[in-house]
C-alpha cells in the first residue's frame, strides 16, 4: 500500500520562504511529484524528483531523499498568488496513476 | 505540453438523473486516462483507470455500475454518473499520463467538472 503525509495547513508572509514537507511509505516508487491546486481548479504540475537531491525551477525547488521517504517543496519570494493547496504525489513514471497526499493549504499573508 | 479538456465544466442535476462527463486529449493520444474525485478541502482520490478498448479498472469502494466509464477512442473517455444523489456532488477530474517515449513524466489534468446534485 501507499501512505503519504503532509501538513494540513501552513501560513507564511509575502516575500518569505516556506518549506512544505511530504513523507511517504510506498510498496513501489519511481518518482515524487508536486502539484499546485487553486480552489475549484485542476492541479498544475510544479516539479518532480526521481533521484535524490534538489531540483530547482525558478522560485520553486523540490528535494528528495528516497532512503528517508521524504521530500519537500521550497517556495521562495512568496507572492499572494501562491496561496493554494500543494499536493505531493508518488507514482510510477509511465502510464500509471499517481497516489496523492492529502495536500497542504498554504495561505500567504501581506 | 499536452492538453486535456473536460466538458461540462459544471453541471447541476436533479437526484435520480444521470450525468455524462467527457474527457478529451486534444493534441495527443491517450490509451489510459484516470478519473479522480475531490471533495471540498480533500485531496484527489482515484476512482478508476480508463483503458481504451477494454474495461475500466475501478478502485476499491467505487461502484462500477454507478460510475460508468467508456474509453471508445484514443482521445475520449467518458464518465457517466448514473442515478446521481446529493452525496455524489463533487469535483471530478480526469487526467492522462505523459508519453513514455518522450520521457514525459507528467500527468496532464483536465480542468475538472463541478457536479452538484440537488
Amino acid at each position: 500500500g501507499q501512505n503519504i503525509d503532509q501538513p494540513t495547513e501552513m501560513t507564511a508572509t509575502e516575500g518569505a520562504i516556506v518549506q512544505i514537507n511530504c513523507t511517504y511509505q510506498t510498496s513501489g516508487f519511481n518518482g515524487l511529484f508536486w502539484y499546485q491546486q487553486h480552489a475549484g481548479e485542476a492541479p498544475t504540475f510544479l516539479s518532480y524528483n526521481v533521484l535524490d537531491g534538489l531540483e530547482e525551477k525558478g522560485r520553486f525547488s523540490s528535494f528528495l531523499s528516497r532512503s528517508k521517504g521524504y521530500s519537500y517543496l521550497l517556495l521562495k519570494e512568496l507572492q499572494m498568488k501562491d496561496s493554494a493547496s500543494y499536493l505531493c504525489a508518488v507514482g510510477p513514471l509511465y502510464g500509471q496513476n499517481f497516489v496523492f497526499g492529502p495536500g497542504t493549504r498554504l495561505s500567504v499573508l501581506p | 505540453g499536452a492538453v486535456v479538456s473536460q466538458h461540462p465544466s459544471w453541471v447541476i442535476c436533479k437526484s435520480g438523473t444521470s450525468v455524462k462527463i467527457e474527457c478529451r486529449s486534444l493534441d495527443f493520444q491517450a490509451t489510459t486516462m484516470f478519473w479522480y474525485r475531490q471533495f471540498p478541502k480533500q485531496s484527489l482520490m482515484l476512482m478508476a483507470t480508463s483503458n481504451e478498448g477494454s474495461k475500466a479498472t475501478y478502485e476499491q469502494g467505487v461502484e462500477k455500475d454507478k460510475f460508468l466509464i467508456n474509453h471508445a477512442s484514443l482521445t475520449l473517455s467518458t464518465l457517466t454518473v448514473t442515478s446521481a444523489h446529493p452525496e455524489d456532488s463533487s469535483f471530478y477530474i480526469c487526467s492522462a499520463p505523459g508519453l513514455a517515449g518522450r520521457h514525459d513524466y507528467e500527468q496532464y489534468f483536465g480542468p475538472g467538472t463541478r457536479l452538484t446534485v440537488t
